[in-house]
């Protein structure tokens, strides 16, 4: 079956710590995405990506990075730079971010902090 | 700047009642629009989407929205929701060429019996 894997589905960071999501597609999409959950605000956009190789920063990047070494990949590193870290994180990827993009999403990883 | 206000935050209904969840949008360009799903702990689920022609859209399990473009909204309509239905809804918006999506906060469905 075609989609997005999550994992893991729960993390716990201890202070100070780097943890690593992974985000993985079948869907030979070209754009992939990141998105931070709180409750009552919605999706953010953490950084996206158009093409391997390349990324940019979204609306709330602090604290994190990515990188895009596959088309297929695209992990998401919450740093200890970021300092609320609990929440809950949606990885999307789009066919062409061109044409009329529509994001399929993964089924999240749930991060909290010990 | 784009922004999109799902003015409530969550919508109680009975089982069978009709039911409205409100989106409204800024955008000084033509955009596409879009209602996602989400049930609990899980990802996004695309419902429906407005990119152009024909202002009502329906998808597969009976919602429909319209796109109104003077009263800059999209609401998502049912006319008879089922237990099934109680999950979060979001609007998105995106302006055309503009490859990002704008969400927003989300509106809690809950259907009871």
């Amino acid at each position: 079956d075609g989609g997005i894997t999550q994992s893991p589905k729960y993390l716990f960071r201890k202070e100070g710590q780097n943890v690593t999501l992974s985000c993985e597609q079948n869907l030979n999409h070209d754009a992939m995405y990141w998105y931070r959950q709180d409750p009552g605000q919605g999706l953010r956009l953490i950084y996206y990506s158009q093409i391997v190789n390349d990324f940019q920063k979204g609306d709330i990047a602090e604290g994190y990075s990515v990188s895009r070494e596959k088309k297929e990949s695209f992990p998401l590193t919450v740093t200890s730079a970021q300092k609320n870290p609990t929440a809950f994180y949606l990885c999307a990827s789009s066919m062409d971010p061109l044409a009329k993009n529509i994001q399929y999403f993964g089924a999240g990883t749930r991060l909290s902090v010990l | 700047a784009q922004s999109v206000t799902q003015l409530d935050s969550q919508v109680p209904v009975f089982e069978e009642a009709p039911v409205e969840l409100r989106c409204n949008y800024s955008s000084s360009v033509s955009v596409y629009l879009f209602w996602y799903v989400q049930y609990p702990n899980q990802g996004l689920q695309l419902l429906l989407k407005y990119l152009s022609g024909s202002t009502l859209v329906e998808s597969i399990n009976g919602f429909e929205a319209e796109f109104n473009k003077s009263q800059t909204s999209f609401h998502l309509r049912k006319p008879s929701v089922h237990i099934s239905d109680t999950a979060e809804y979001f609007c998105a918006v995106e302006n055309t060429g503009f490859q990002k999506l704008v969400f927003g906060t989300g509106t809690r469905l809950l259907v009871s019996p």
